[in-house]
């Protein structure tokens, strides 16, 4: 059963960046899949942030909702089973709960951590 | 892309069937035989229900089945239970740069 926890500031301020981190449990990243962000605004439905492959082969390979592409980075660090979410110029329509999860390829998540609510506000 | 579009809610008694649908495009549910199904109780991450339009991973109830039609999706839950009050989520591939667009999701209520 794979595993993933988020982690991060919780609390985020207007046109700054906020980062989040996801740590794999159980399976390791490079044996392949794409490692995902999901985001759930509150109240609101789910909205996929984007995704990177963690394959030794197509290592870094990434992929992003248009909508969001400009401000968001998504990096993976083999070494620490963990990948990593940055959004830059962060506004108050950004607060969300943020998901983790594991996207096979037929682009499907089926492991999703338990979300961590982040809140911009000044 | 654009969101896929499903009814903001749905309701059913217990025992009977209630069908939701996610509608998309020919770039996104009618291209390929990738949608998925989510269900998510309240406080709850999103439990994935069905992939690949119709298959069921380990432990989902047969109660549970996804067909699909052109370019829309159906989830149809049978023998309604309690338990289905939850919300529910459709998703499928959105083209060749690896995008997925979900739906705006469906409040199942059991009656």
């Amino acid at each position: 059963q794979v595993q993933l926890q988020e982690s991060g500031p919780g609390l985020v301020k207007p046109s700054e960046t906020l980062s989040l981190t996801c740590t794999v449990s159980i399976y390791s990243i490079s044996s392949g899949h794409y490692w995902s962000w999901i985001r759930q605004p509150p109240g609101k439905g789910l909205e996929w942030i984007g995704s990177v492959y963690g394959s030794v082969y197509h290592s870094g390979e990434t992929h992003f909702n248009p909508s969001l592409k400009s401000r968001v980075t998504i990096s993976v660090d083999t070494s620490k089973n963990q990948f990593s979410l940055k959004l830059n110029s962060v506004t108050a329509a950004d607060t969300a709960l943020y998901y983790c999860g594991r996207r096979v390829t037929g682009a499907y998540f089926d492991f999703w951590g338990q979300g961590i609510l982040v809140t911009v506000s000044s | 892309q654009s969101a896929l579009t499903q009814p903001p809610s749905a309701s059913g008694s217990p025992g009977q069937s209630v069908t939701i649908s996610c509608a998309g495009t020919s770039s996104d549910v009618g291209g390929y035989n990738y949608v998925s199904w989510y269900q998510q109780h309240p406080g709850k991450a999103p439990k994935l229900l069905i992939y690949e339009v119709s298959v069921r991973p380990s432990g989902v109830p047969d109660r549970f089945s996804g067909s699909k039609s052109g370019n829309t999706a159906s989830l149809t839950v049978s023998g309604l239970q309690g338990e289905d009050e939850a919300y529910y989520y459709c998703s499928s591939y959105a083209g060749t740069n690896n995008h997925v667009v979900f739906g705006g999701g469906t409040k199942l209520t059991v009656l």
